[in-house]
Protein backbone atom coordinates (compact mmCIF):
# COMPACT_ATOMS: atom_id res chain seq x y z
CA UNK A 1 0.00 0.00 0.00
CA UNK A 2 1.20 3.44 -0.61
CA UNK A 3 0.04 6.99 0.96
CA UNK A 4 0.97 10.57 0.13
CA UNK A 5 1.01 13.07 2.64
CA UNK A 6 1.14 17.52 1.48
CA UNK A 7 2.43 19.42 4.26
CA UNK A 8 0.37 22.46 4.05
CA UNK A 9 -2.84 22.78 2.77
CA UNK A 10 -2.61 26.73 1.52
CA UNK A 11 0.76 28.18 0.86
CA UNK A 12 1.00 32.06 0.09
CA UNK A 13 3.83 33.31 -1.37
CA UNK A 14 4.84 36.80 -3.22
CA UNK A 15 5.22 36.81 -6.91
CA UNK A 16 8.86 36.43 -7.70
CA UNK A 17 9.58 34.90 -4.58
CA UNK A 18 10.71 30.94 -4.32
CA UNK A 19 7.95 28.25 -4.57
CA UNK A 20 8.48 24.89 -2.44
CA UNK A 21 5.22 22.63 -1.82
CA UNK A 22 6.17 20.11 0.16
CA UNK A 23 5.54 16.15 -0.55
CA UNK A 24 5.99 13.33 1.50
CA UNK A 25 5.79 9.31 0.49
CA UNK A 26 5.20 5.93 1.62
CA UNK A 27 5.35 2.91 -1.14
CA UNK A 28 5.86 -0.65 -0.31
CA UNK A 29 8.07 -0.89 -3.73
CA UNK A 30 9.95 1.86 -5.38
CA UNK A 31 7.50 4.25 -6.64
CA UNK A 32 6.65 6.36 -9.88
CA UNK A 33 5.87 9.65 -7.96
CA UNK A 34 3.41 12.68 -9.80
CA UNK A 35 2.74 16.73 -9.31
CA UNK A 36 0.04 17.52 -10.61
CA UNK A 37 -1.81 21.17 -10.87
CA UNK A 38 -6.06 22.03 -11.13
CA UNK A 39 -6.97 25.33 -11.98
CA UNK A 40 -10.64 26.28 -10.46
CA UNK A 41 -13.51 24.61 -12.40
CA UNK A 42 -11.19 22.74 -14.48
CA UNK A 43 -9.46 18.64 -14.56
CA UNK A 44 -6.13 18.16 -13.43
CA UNK A 45 -3.01 18.52 -15.92
CA UNK A 46 0.21 16.52 -15.31
CA UNK A 47 2.94 18.77 -14.22
CA UNK A 48 6.03 16.72 -14.00
CA UNK A 49 6.68 12.76 -13.19
CA UNK A 50 9.62 10.72 -11.91
CA UNK A 51 9.54 7.42 -13.00
CA UNK A 52 12.75 5.98 -11.63
CA UNK A 53 15.29 8.15 -14.23
CA UNK A 54 16.76 11.32 -13.36
CA UNK A 55 15.61 12.14 -9.67
CA UNK A 56 15.77 15.89 -10.47
CA UNK A 57 12.65 16.07 -12.94
CA UNK A 58 12.15 19.41 -14.77
CA UNK A 59 8.56 19.90 -15.69
CA UNK A 60 6.27 22.18 -17.42
CA UNK A 61 6.08 25.99 -16.35
CA UNK A 62 9.56 26.08 -14.79
CA UNK A 63 8.49 23.91 -12.05
CA UNK A 64 10.74 20.87 -10.62
CA UNK A 65 10.76 18.62 -8.35
CA UNK A 66 13.85 16.21 -6.77
CA UNK A 67 12.93 12.31 -5.40
CA UNK A 68 15.07 11.73 -2.28
CA UNK A 69 14.53 8.08 -1.31
CA UNK A 70 16.34 8.79 2.12
CA UNK A 71 13.65 11.19 2.83
CA UNK A 72 10.68 9.80 1.00
CA UNK A 73 9.98 13.27 -0.20
CA UNK A 74 8.86 14.50 -3.54
CA UNK A 75 8.76 18.26 -3.48
CA UNK A 76 7.87 20.67 -5.92
CA UNK A 77 9.83 23.38 -6.34
CA UNK A 78 9.90 27.03 -9.17
CA UNK A 79 12.64 29.80 -8.23
CA UNK A 80 10.22 32.48 -9.24
CA UNK A 81 6.36 32.80 -8.51
CA UNK A 82 4.14 34.09 -11.23
CA UNK A 83 0.25 35.47 -10.83
CA UNK A 84 -0.19 32.33 -13.05
CA UNK A 85 1.09 29.69 -10.64
CA UNK A 86 -1.98 30.03 -8.00
CA UNK A 87 -3.72 26.98 -8.68
CA UNK A 88 -4.01 23.81 -6.96
CA UNK A 89 -1.65 21.12 -6.72
CA UNK A 90 -1.59 17.52 -6.15
CA UNK A 91 0.95 14.89 -5.21
CA UNK A 92 0.29 11.77 -6.35
CA UNK A 93 2.60 7.81 -6.26
CA UNK A 94 1.77 4.70 -8.00
CA UNK A 95 3.48 1.41 -7.32
CA UNK A 96 3.58 0.56 -10.97
CA UNK A 97 -0.23 0.99 -12.32
CA UNK A 98 -2.80 4.14 -12.69
CA UNK A 99 -5.56 2.41 -11.14
CA UNK A 100 -3.25 2.34 -7.93
CA UNK A 101 -2.91 5.66 -8.16
CA UNK A 102 -2.91 7.44 -4.76
CA UNK A 103 -3.31 11.45 -4.35
CA UNK A 104 -2.53 13.69 -1.88
CA UNK A 105 -5.30 16.01 -0.76
CA UNK A 106 -3.94 18.90 -2.06
CA UNK A 107 -2.45 22.37 -1.89
CA UNK A 108 -3.41 25.42 -2.69
CA UNK A 109 -1.17 27.98 -3.70
CA UNK A 110 -2.00 31.60 -3.30
CA UNK A 111 0.66 34.08 -5.08
CA UNK A 112 0.79 37.72 -3.83
CA UNK A 113 1.55 40.68 -5.86
CA UNK B 1 -3.23 13.81 -30.67
CA UNK B 2 -5.29 12.59 -27.47
CA UNK B 3 -8.72 14.75 -26.31
CA UNK B 4 -10.67 13.86 -23.58
CA UNK B 5 -14.49 15.20 -23.69
CA UNK B 6 -16.57 15.22 -20.43
CA UNK B 7 -20.50 16.49 -20.39
CA UNK B 8 -22.39 18.12 -18.97
CA UNK B 9 -20.06 20.34 -17.52
CA UNK B 10 -22.71 21.64 -14.46
CA UNK B 11 -25.76 19.93 -13.47
CA UNK B 12 -27.61 20.84 -10.32
CA UNK B 13 -30.25 17.77 -10.03
CA UNK B 14 -33.12 17.31 -6.96
CA UNK B 15 -32.68 14.33 -4.71
CA UNK B 16 -33.94 11.15 -5.71
CA UNK B 17 -33.07 12.18 -9.39
CA UNK B 18 -31.16 9.96 -12.65
CA UNK B 19 -27.96 10.73 -13.06
CA UNK B 20 -26.13 10.44 -16.38
CA UNK B 21 -22.25 11.77 -16.93
CA UNK B 22 -21.12 11.41 -19.97
CA UNK B 23 -16.98 10.95 -20.70
CA UNK B 24 -15.41 10.19 -24.19
CA UNK B 25 -11.48 9.64 -25.25
CA UNK B 26 -10.70 10.68 -29.05
CA UNK B 27 -7.74 9.44 -30.46
CA UNK B 28 -6.23 6.48 -28.34
CA UNK B 29 -7.45 3.04 -28.63
CA UNK B 30 -8.20 0.45 -26.08
CA UNK B 31 -7.71 3.39 -23.46
CA UNK B 32 -7.96 2.91 -19.17
CA UNK B 33 -10.87 4.59 -18.23
CA UNK B 34 -11.50 6.47 -14.73
CA UNK B 35 -14.47 8.39 -12.88
CA UNK B 36 -13.07 10.31 -9.72
CA UNK B 37 -15.22 12.52 -7.48
CA UNK B 38 -13.72 15.64 -6.06
CA UNK B 39 -15.91 16.56 -2.78
CA UNK B 40 -15.13 20.42 -1.85
CA UNK B 41 -11.51 20.81 0.32
CA UNK B 42 -10.73 16.95 0.03
CA UNK B 43 -8.10 15.18 -2.55
CA UNK B 44 -9.41 13.00 -5.23
CA UNK B 45 -11.48 9.20 -4.81
CA UNK B 46 -11.27 6.98 -7.36
CA UNK B 47 -15.00 5.68 -7.98
CA UNK B 48 -14.71 3.54 -11.21
CA UNK B 49 -11.78 2.24 -13.71
CA UNK B 50 -12.43 0.31 -16.68
CA UNK B 51 -9.75 -1.71 -18.60
CA UNK B 52 -12.22 -2.75 -21.85
CA UNK B 53 -15.44 -2.87 -22.84
CA UNK B 54 -18.20 -4.43 -20.37
CA UNK B 55 -15.03 -4.45 -17.65
CA UNK B 56 -16.15 -2.02 -14.63
CA UNK B 57 -14.25 -2.22 -11.49
CA UNK B 58 -15.90 -0.34 -8.23
CA UNK B 59 -13.42 1.03 -5.70
CA UNK B 60 -16.15 2.53 -2.94
CA UNK B 61 -19.52 0.76 -2.34
CA UNK B 62 -21.82 3.95 -2.93
CA UNK B 63 -25.10 4.75 -5.19
CA UNK B 64 -23.05 5.14 -8.45
CA UNK B 65 -22.37 3.05 -11.59
CA UNK B 66 -20.57 3.15 -14.11
CA UNK B 67 -20.77 1.59 -17.71
CA UNK B 68 -18.65 1.37 -20.93
CA UNK B 69 -20.57 0.53 -23.46
CA UNK B 70 -18.04 1.26 -26.51
CA UNK B 71 -14.09 1.55 -26.26
CA UNK B 72 -13.73 5.10 -25.76
CA UNK B 73 -17.05 6.18 -24.21
CA UNK B 74 -17.59 5.64 -19.99
CA UNK B 75 -20.61 6.69 -18.45
CA UNK B 76 -21.68 7.54 -14.89
CA UNK B 77 -24.85 6.85 -13.75
CA UNK B 78 -27.11 6.88 -10.66
CA UNK B 79 -31.00 6.37 -10.53
CA UNK B 80 -31.70 8.16 -7.56
CA UNK B 81 -29.28 11.13 -6.37
CA UNK B 82 -28.46 11.81 -2.28
CA UNK B 83 -27.37 14.48 -1.33
CA UNK B 84 -23.47 13.23 -0.49
CA UNK B 85 -23.18 13.17 -4.22
CA UNK B 86 -22.77 16.47 -5.03
CA UNK B 87 -18.94 17.03 -5.99
CA UNK B 88 -16.44 17.74 -8.77
CA UNK B 89 -16.79 14.46 -11.31
CA UNK B 90 -13.60 13.93 -12.94
CA UNK B 91 -13.10 11.49 -15.88
CA UNK B 92 -9.71 10.51 -16.47
CA UNK B 93 -7.72 7.98 -19.33
CA UNK B 94 -4.28 6.06 -19.54
CA UNK B 95 -3.02 4.18 -21.98
CA UNK B 96 -3.50 0.39 -21.17
CA UNK B 97 0.22 0.45 -20.09
CA UNK B 98 1.46 3.08 -18.15
CA UNK B 99 2.94 4.34 -14.94
CA UNK B 100 0.79 6.10 -13.38
CA UNK B 101 0.09 9.45 -15.99
CA UNK B 102 -3.53 10.30 -16.05
CA UNK B 103 -5.23 12.32 -18.91
CA UNK B 104 -8.15 14.43 -17.12
CA UNK B 105 -11.35 15.91 -18.36
CA UNK B 106 -12.24 19.35 -17.64
CA UNK B 107 -14.56 18.04 -14.92
CA UNK B 108 -18.84 18.22 -14.17
CA UNK B 109 -19.50 19.78 -11.23
CA UNK B 110 -23.32 18.19 -9.67
CA UNK B 111 -25.17 19.92 -7.34
CA UNK B 112 -27.91 17.91 -5.68
CA UNK B 113 -30.45 20.15 -3.93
Amino acid sequence: AQSVTQLGSHVSVSEGALVLLRCNYSSSVPPYLFWYVQYPNQGLQLLLKYTSAATLVKGINGFEAEFKKSETSFHLTKPSAHMSDAAEYFCAVSPRSARQLTFGSGTQLTVLP
Amino acid sequence: SQTIHQWPATLVQPVGSPLSLECTVEGTSNPNLYWYRQAAGRGLQLLFYSVGIGQISSEVPQNLSASRPQDRQFILSSKKLLLSDSGFYLCAWSAATNTGELFFGEGSRLTVL
